[in-house]
């Protein structure tokens, strides 16, 4: 089934530590997005890619990174230098070009927690 | 800019209540419009879509007609369930696949 695919579902972090979530999806959209999602609030916007091997920082960048090395794929790095990463990170990706409008779809999400 | 301002919750009914969770919008262009629903711990799953004025998106007994006169776009469904508790957004897709979010309502039904 056609899908986005985020892993890990849980991941926890120590202090100082880098750690990567993967975002991998087989809809062929060009365009992704990573979000993040603090408990009972909405959506803030990370980071967003339009094609390969361009990537555009969102409301919330500082502390993140990220790579577009294929279609299919959009890592997302947490750094040390995020200070309260504890959060619910959501990967989406989206249609493009379409004649009446386009439309954004989320993976499962994958819950991070600094221990 | 571009924006969505949705109610806020949360919001409790009974079962079998009518359900409306309004949504405004500001916009250039001619966006569309959607709404989406997220169960607890789950990613966001598309519920409905409207991409012009007057049309009508609807799925699972829920439906929003995209309002362009009163820049609108509510969600009602005639008979909620309990399995409808969930956390709902209203979301704008503008130009350049740029999406903006309300901040989500959340929907407790009782039985």
């Amino acid at each position: 089934d056609g899908g986005i695919t985020q892993s890990p579902k849980y991941l926890f972090r120590k202090e100082g530590q880098n750690v990567t979530l993967s975002c991998e999806q087989n809809l062929n959209h060009d365009a992704m997005y990573w979000y993040r999602q603090d408990p009972g609030q909405g959506l803030r916007l990370i980071y967003y890619s339009q094609i390969v091997n361009d990537f555009q920082k969102g409301d919330i960048a500082e502390g993140y990174s990220v790579s577009r090395e294929k279609k299919e794929s959009f890592p997302l790095t947490v750094t040390s230098a995020q200070k309260n990463p504890t959060a619910f990170y959501l990967c989406a990706s989206s249609t493009t070009g379409g004649v009446s409008g386009n439309t954004i779809y989320f993976g499962e999400g994958s819950w991070l927690t600094v221990v | 800019g571009d924006s969505v301002t949705q109610m806020e919750g949360p919001v409790t009914l009974s079962e079998e209540a009518f359900l409306t969770i309004n949504c405004t919008y500001t916009a250039t262009g001619y966006p569309s419009l959607f709404w989406y629903v997220q169960y607890p711990g789950e990613g966001l799953q598309l519920l409905l879509k409207a991409t012009k004025a007057d049309d009508k998106g609807s799925n699972k007994g829920f439906e929003a007609t995209y309002r362009k006169e009163t820049t609108s776009f509510h969600l009602e469904k005639g008979s909620v369930q309990v399995s409808d508790s969930a956390v709902y957004f209203c979301a704008l897709g503008a130009a350049g696949n740029q999406f903006y979010f309300g901040t989500g309502t959340s929907l407790t039904v009782i039985p």
